[in-house]
């Protein structure tokens, strides 16, 4: 069974510049989460999916971060403009609800110049 | 609001010794708890969980944990460490909910480096 897929695994990017990061979940799951991981910290969460709906998205900086699953299955997360604390690690994670275990995609490491 | 805390930003501890890896929680109703492993560069790794039932909970890899409600703890423990254990651990809670005014937000602790000598 194919695990969490993100892509690109790495992006360095410069300031005011946009950037978007994807997941793929584990077929079958229908809860979604992007995560932040600052150094040396726990994942933060950004947002939550059941199937397509948007839910706990109160960490979510909305005037500079969207994030989208339209048919429930992948995900898109992205930053306009980005800035310099923006550079972090960004999980994305799946679980076949909102009560089991998570399973984590290997991250997108963003570094903003 | 929940809360995690894993007291120890390091945990040392020789090959075949037993290790302990601590964590505190705080919800407001019944808690779901989490262990995971971070390798370097990888994504976390599920480990074990605790929703009812027995409070051992036997997990991946040899290790286990155990909930003392008492203690709001869910430490981590296995009997002999490997090298290959050293890692970062991260404990996690969520509130299970239903009506009890908890989060489905799962919160992580910061994490604990586990460094296991040869």
């Amino acid at each position: 069974e194919a695990g969490v897929v993100q892509s690109p695994r790495y992006k360095i990017i410069e300031k005011k510049q946009p950037v978007a990061f994807w997941c793929n979940p584990i077929s079958g799951h229908n809860t979604l989460y992007w995560y932040l991981q600052n150094l040396g910290q726990g994942p933060e969460l950004l947002i939550r999916y059941e199937n397509e709906e948007a839910v706990d998205d109160s960490q979510l900086p909305k005037d500079r971060f969207s994030a989208e699953r339209l048919k429930g299955v992948d995900s898109t997360l992205k930053i306009q403009p980005a800035e310099l604390g923006d550079s972090a690690v960004y999980l994305c994670a799946s679980s076949p609800g909102s009560g089991h275990e998570q399973f984590f995609g290997p991250g997108t490491r963003l570094t903003v110049l | 609001a929940q809360s995690v805390a894993q007291p120890e930003d390091q945990v040392n501890v020789a090959e075949g010794n037993p290790l302990t890896v601590k964590c505190t929680y705080s919800v407001s109703g019944n808690p779901y708890l989490f262990w995971y492993v971070q390798y370097p560069n990888r994504g976390l790794q599920f480990l074990l969980k605790y929703i009812t039932g027995d409070n051992l909970v036997k997990g991946s890899y040899g290790f286990e944990a155990e909930f003392n409600k008492s203690q709001t703890s869910f430490h981590l423990k296995k009997p002999s460490a490997l090298v290959s254990d050293s890692a970062l651990y991260f404990c996690a809670v969520r509130d299970i909910g239903w009506g009890s005014g908890g989060s489905y937000i799962p919160t992580f602790g910061r994490g604990t480096s586990l460094i296991v000598h040869p």
